[in-house]
């Protein structure tokens, strides 16, 4: 199993730029998690979701969107992009409620 | 929202010395989950603690929940250079899976 996937690694952007940063986990987990982690800060959950075709809001979800149109992929969109969306990004996933979270390596974006 | 506060920040410790990090919660929690990350690495889950009371241990590495389940330590014996790194707790505050997390207590190994 590769566990949680996440690309690109690392991305630079140009404010107003758009791009999708794509999260895959086979593990046959129902539950996936977008997070930001700025420095110096715990993570702040952006969206998540409970199984394909299922999303919800987190903390932090303006200038994001998702979609969950298969259980295995997970995509986070930025549209717009912003200085403020500069931080590293993880994906997590879980099978059950109340069960651990895995996450993935992150992707570490600057947007200038 | 579920506040987390993890202390000390930062603790730099000699090879071979034990050390103690703290996690605390202003609510009562479902679940309290313990991370360690490296730089520019992503996040390995270490423990899950769900009880009040429950303490548990993996190699050199012990963490508890006490009995009101708003407070967690996680406690190193013989510290190695490969404990350093930041150690960060998720918890679970309303039962709905869905983590927040404090930011981290940073972890210093001196050989």
């Amino acid at each position: 199993n590769a566990g949680v996937t996440q690309t690109p690694k690392f991305r630079i952007l140009k404010i107003g730029q758009s791009m999708t940063l794509q999260c895959a986990q086979d593990m046959n987990h129902n539950y996936m998690y977008w997070y930001r982690q700025d420095p110096g800060m715990g993570l702040k959950l952006i969206y998540y979701s409970v199984g394909a075709g299922i999303t919800d809001k987190g903390e932090v979800p303006n200038g994001y969107n998702v979609s969950r149109s298969t259980t295995e992929d997970f995509p986070l969109r930025l549209e717009l992009a912003a200085p403020s969306q500069t931080s590293v990004y993880f994906c997590a996933s879980s099978h059950l409620f109340g069960d651990t979270q895995y996450f993935g390596p992150g992707t570490r974006l600057t947007v200038l | 929202s579920q506040e987390l506060e993890q202390s000390p920040q930062s603790l730099i410790v000699q090879e071979g010395k034990n050390l103690t990090i703290n996690c605390t919660s202003s609510k009562t929690l479902y679940g309290l989950y313990w991370y360690k990350q490296k730089y520019g690495e992503g996040l390995i889950f270490l423990m899950m603690l769900q009880k009040g009371g429950e303490e548990k241990s993996h190699e050199k590495i012990t963490a508890k929940l006490d009995e009101k389940k708003q407070q967690s330590s996680l406690h190193i014996t013989a510290s190695q250079p490969s404990h350093a790194g930041i150690y960060l707790c998720g918890a679970d505050g309303r039962g709905n899976n869905r983590l927040a997390f404090g930011k981290g207590n940073q972890v210093v190994v001196i050989p």
